[in-house]
C-alpha cells in the first residue's frame, strides 16, 4: 500500500526566507508525486508533479520539488516566501501503472509567513 | 467560468436524514471524484467514476452512494447522516485516471447536529 508522511503539520517562516516542506513516500512501484495547495476555504490546486524524467520539477507561483528515489523525499521548496504563500500544502502519492489510480495524501502542512 | 462546481455551498441538517451534493464540471473531463475532508484536514478518496463507470469505491459506508447521470455530473448521496458525516466534501475532476491533474470544486461543508 502507498504512504505519504508530511514531516511537520505547521511550518511558520519570516516573509523572503526558505520555504522547505517535507514529504516522504512508501510505494511498492515507481510513483507519480503531487504538491497540491489549499487556500483557506477553498479546493484543491495542483502546485506541481513528478511522473516521469527530470527529477526537479518546477511549478506554478516559484515553487519547485526534487523526487529523490534513494531517500523515498519529494520535498517542495520556495527560494524566497510571499505572504500570499499563506495555505495548507499536500503532498500526495499515486501507483504508476495497473488499474489503481488512487491518489494517498499526506496530513498537510499549514505554512504560515511572518511579515 | 466556474471549472468544478458544487452545491450546496454549505449543509446543515440533522441526524438521521439524507442529503444530496451535487457537482458538475464543464471541463470536458472524462473522470471524476469525491473526496471527504475531516476536520483535522486530512483528505480521504471515497468514490471515482470513469466515463460514469464507478472504478474507486473505498471503504465507505454503504449510507453513502454516488451517481453519475453523465460524464459532467457526479452527485453523492447520504441516508441516515450521522454525526460523524459532518466534513467537508470535494469534487474533483481529471482528464483521464491516471497521473492526470485533479480539479476540486470549492467544497461542501456538511455539518449534522
Amino acid at each position: 500500500a502507498q504512504s505519504v508522511t508530511q514531516l511537520g503539520s505547521h511550518v511558520s517562516v519570516s516573509e523572503g526566507a526558505l520555504v522547505l516542506l517535507r514529504c516522504n513516500y512508501s510505494s511498492s512501484v515507481p510513483p507519480y508525486l503531487f504538491w497540491y495547495v489549499q487556500y483557506p476555504n477553498q479546493g484543491l490546486q495542483l502546485l506541481l508533479k513528478y511522473t516521469t524524467g527530470a527529477t526537479l520539477v518546477k511549478g506554478i507561483n516559484g515553487f519547485e520539488a526534487e523526487f529523490k528515489k534513494s531517500e523515498t523525499s519529494f520535498h517542495l521548496t520556495k527560494p524566497s516566501a510571499h505572504m500570499s504563500d499563506a495555505a495548507e500544502y499536500f503532498c500526495a502519492v499515486e501507483n504508476s501503472g495497473g488499474s489503481n489510480y488512487k491518489l494517498t495524501f499526506g496530513k498537510g502542512t499549514l505554512l504560515t509567513v511572518n511579515p | 467560468d466556474t471549472a468544478v462546481s458544487q452545491t450546496p455551498k454549505y449543509l446543515v441538517t440533522q441526524m438521521g436524514n439524507d442529503k444530496s451534493i451535487k457537482c458538475e464540471q464543464n471541463l470536458g473531463h472524462d473522470t471524476m471524484y469525491w473526496y471527504k475532508q475531516d476536520s483535522k484536514k486530512f483528505l480521504k478518496i471515497m468514490f471515482s467514476y470513469n466515463n460514469k463507470e464507478l472504478i474507486i469505491n473505498e471503504t465507505v459506508p454503504n449510507r453513502f452512494s454516488p451517481k453519475s447521470p453523465d460524464k459532467a455530473h457526479l452527485n453523492l448521496h447520504i441516508n441516515s447522516l450521522e454525526l460523524g458525516d459532518s466534513a467537508v466534501y470535494f469534487c474533483a475532476s481529471s482528464q483521464g485516471a491516471g497521473s492526470y491533474e485533479q480539479y476540486f470544486g470549492p467544497g461542501t461543508r456538511l455539518t449534522v447536529t
